[in-house]
């Protein structure tokens, strides 16, 4: 299994919004409507902003969106601050009943 | 609010086991399914594998299972990962998470770091 593809960084100013891919195949990402983001600043733990490819927890800021087109889901963040400068992973559910991880992407907020 | 806490060894030797345990408080670990997650130092997050069923059925990652062993005990409300063979490639951040259905790991630990070396 190689992970998800997710860009290794993008960067945007504050207030602008943004868009990170998270690209697999049919057997993970576009067979499955069971998406999530973790959002991670250095040296903790991740922290779930977005599950089942749109969901939002309670407590996320509806500033995070996710959705699916075929087998490229994304997070799009809009009115970026500074503390949404973080390490970004995707994963999905897959056809063998186990999880796969993107690669994580870097966000830099300029 | 649920809580989750690695422990175990640090330090680990090549060739040898690997050994973690997550406590977990303010859920009981016979609900819900329990993951391991790693990383090593500056790259990505890698699944290890799940546990559920009260520990009658576990899941691992493909690249790892047949080094993998993960139990639970419910009377500790404590579920624990054994890595057999180690290598220095093994060196991460071992993190225990809590599964929701399907790939949705709502609360995590803190992490706690394995090095391999002799």
């Amino acid at each position: 299994q190689s992970a998800l593809t997710q860009p290794a960084s993008v960067s945007g100013s504050p207030g602008q919004s943004i868009t990170i891919s998270c690209t697999g195949t049919s057997s993970e990402v576009g067979g499955y409507d069971h998406v999530s983001w973790y959002q991670q600043h250095p040296g903790k733990a991740p922290k779930l902003m977005i599950y089942d490819v749109s969901n939002r927890p309670s407590g996320v800021s509806n500033r995070f969106s996710g959705s699916k087109s075929g087998n490229t889901a994304s997070l799009t963040i809009s009115g970026l601050q500074a503390e949404d400068e973080a390490d970004y992973y995707c994963n999905s559910y897959t056809t063998s009943t186990t999880v796969l991880f993107g690669g994580g992407t870097k966000l830099t907020v300029l | 609010q649920v809580q989750l806490q690695e422990s175990g060894p640090g330090l680990v030797k090549p060739s040898e086991t690997l050994s973690l345990t997550c406590s977990v408080s303010g859920d009981s670990i016979s609900s819900h399914n329990w993951n391991w997650i790693r990383q090593p130092a500056g790259k990505g997050l890698e699944w290890i594998g799940r546990i559920y069923n009260s520990g009658r059925s576990s899941n691992y990652n493909p690249s790892l299972n047949s080094r993998v062993t993960m139990s639970m005990d419910t009377s500790k409300n404590q579920f624990s990962l054994k890595m057999s063979s180690v290598t220095a490639a093994d060196t991460a951040v071992y993190f225990c998470a809590r599964g929701r259905e399907y790939s949705r790991f709502d609360y995590w630990g803190q992490g706690t770091l394995v090095t391999v070396s002799s």
